[in-house]
């Protein structure tokens, strides 16, 4: 059972160019979360989407950014017009559901994509 | 604003010793707590989680403690190996926000040495 994809793996775009990043849930997974991480921090919550719905997005920029979980196909992280800001490690996780009345489900992610704004 | 806080970056222990990783919150609504653990250049790996109803839970090395009046948690590896040298994450969670976002620490790095 293959577990979270990412790819590209590793990005490089220019300032004003856009960045697509793309993820892959585990099997049977329908639940997906993005996560960034800059350097020297801990992972950031962005978005947290099931299939064709963006559940919460109260950790996404107002602007630029943009997610979505299609009913066929990976989840796409968007982010347009890239500034240097934006160079950072972005994750994905993913389970099968968020949780029952008593626990957290278990997020697993994929390796992260990396992305370096020149 | 930071509601998980990890106040050691890094962490030194010889093999075969305890490691103690701390990890402090703010949050009262957290009632799920979780850590990971990560190499370079890979993703966090999901290595144990207790819910506030509990103040402890074990699995294998790995021990989980929950102080709730304290709103502290720690993890102990007992014994410490060279393969757990990564950056340790502790993670918490509200059931008030469906579970969905996990808040995490900035990290503590973890270095065994022989």
């Amino acid at each position: 059972n293959a577990g979270v994809m990412q790819n590209p793996r590793h990005l490089v775009r220019r300032r004003g160019q856009e960045a697509r990043l793309r993820c892959s849930p585990m099997k049977g997974h329908s639940h997906v979360y993005w996560y960034r991480q800059l350097p020297e921090e801990g992972l950031k919550f962005m978005v947290y989407l099931q299939k064709e719905n963006i559940i919460d997005e109260s950790g996404m920029p107002k602007e630029r950014f943009s997610a979505e979980f299609p009913k066929e196909g990976p989840s796409i992280l968007r982010i347009q017009q890239v500034v240097r800001g934006d160079s950072a490690a972005y994750f994905c996780a993913s389970s099968p559901l968020t949780g029952t009345s008593e626990r957290q489900e278990t997020q697993y992610f994929g390796p992260g994509t990396r992305l370096l704004v020149l | 604003d930071q509601q998980v806080k990890q106040n050691s970056p890094s962490l030194s222990v010889q093999e075969g010793r305890i490691s103690i990783l701390n990890c402090d919150y703010t949050n009262s609504m957290f009632d799920y707590f979780l850590w990971y653990k990560k190499y370079p250049a890979e993703g966090p790996t999901f290595l144990i989680s207790i819910s506030s109803i509990k103040d402890k839970n074990e699995d294998g090395r790995f021990t989980v403690f929950l102080n709730k009046s304290a709103k502290h948690l720690s993890l102990h590896i007992v014994p410490s190996q060279p393969g757990d040298s990564a950056v340790y994450f502790c993670a918490a969670s509200a059931k008030s926000d469906s579970w969905g976002k996990l808040q995490f620490g900035a990290g503590t790095q973890v270095v065994v040495t022989p």
